[in-house]
């Protein structure tokens, strides 16, 4: 089956980069997602990006994918100590009973941010 | 306007009983979901519903069942709790016929089953 792995943690200074990556494995995936899970909540949907595009910039947000070697990363720039959270890579899958996608989601980046 | 409500928060629950947890939202989104993350694990997809009065498999289904009686509602059963189905469990939303497939989660509900 399809599998999406990330890192399991990654710790930065207040006002570093951020960048935490992803691999997939489902070539056909159409879009390729960052979601963020804040400690006792839910996922807030942060950022998608096109599989035929190479880069998306939303304010500090920025998105690669490299989809020959299969790798997506998010770099949060000026990183806070409220971006601390976990970090979820989720690819489309195509469920074959009904040619709808659904979501195939990595375990997660914990990212913490020290002051 | 609340988006997706998930009922209870939190249940501590005995091996053998029923539950239903419940899922509701207010955005007349075609397609729901339930999963439930586990340390290390991720999301898992346990079962969706593409429009209301139908319903599929997911990834992890066995020990759960859904229904899909209108759009707005989507409760999962746990027909008999065993300790394995202890987690956080999340609903989630889309609208089946946005491009992109974005989909948004209820606050989830934390379940342990003694």
């Amino acid at each position: 089956g399809e599998d999406v792995e990330q890192s399991l943690f990654l710790s930065v200074r207040e006002g570093d980069s951020s960048v935490i990556n992803c691999t997939y494995t489902d070539s056909s995936s159409t879009y390729l997602y960052w979601y963020k899970q804040e400690p006792g909540a839910g996922l807030q949907l942060l950022t998608y990006i096109f599989s035929n595009m190479d880069m998306k910039q939303d304010q500090r947000l920025t998105v690669l994918l490299n989809k020959k070697d299969k790798h997506l990363s998010l770099r949060i720039a000026d990183t806070q100590t409220g971006d601390s959270a976990i970090y979820f890579c989720a690819e489309s899958l195509v469920l074959m009973d009904t040619g709808r996608r659904a979501l195939t989601f990595g375990s997660g980046t914990r990212l913490q941010v020290q002051p | 306007i609340a988006g997706i409500t998930q009922a209870p928060t939190s249940q501590i629950l005995a091996a053998g009983r029923r539950m239903t947890l419940r899922c509701t939202q207010d955005m007349r989104h075609n397609a729901m979901y339930w999963y439930r993350q586990d340390l290390g694990l991720g999301l898992r997809l346990i079962h969706y519903s593409n429009t209301a009065g139908t319903t599929g498999k997911g990834e992890v289904p066995d020990g759960y069942s859904v229904s899909r009686a209108n759009t707005d509602d989507f409760p999962l059963t746990l027909a008999s709790a065993v300790p394995s189905q202890t987690s956080v469990y999340f609903c989630a939303s889309s609208d089946a016929g946005g491009a992109a497939d974005t989909q948004y989660f209820g606050p989830g509900t934390r379940l342990t089953v003694l």
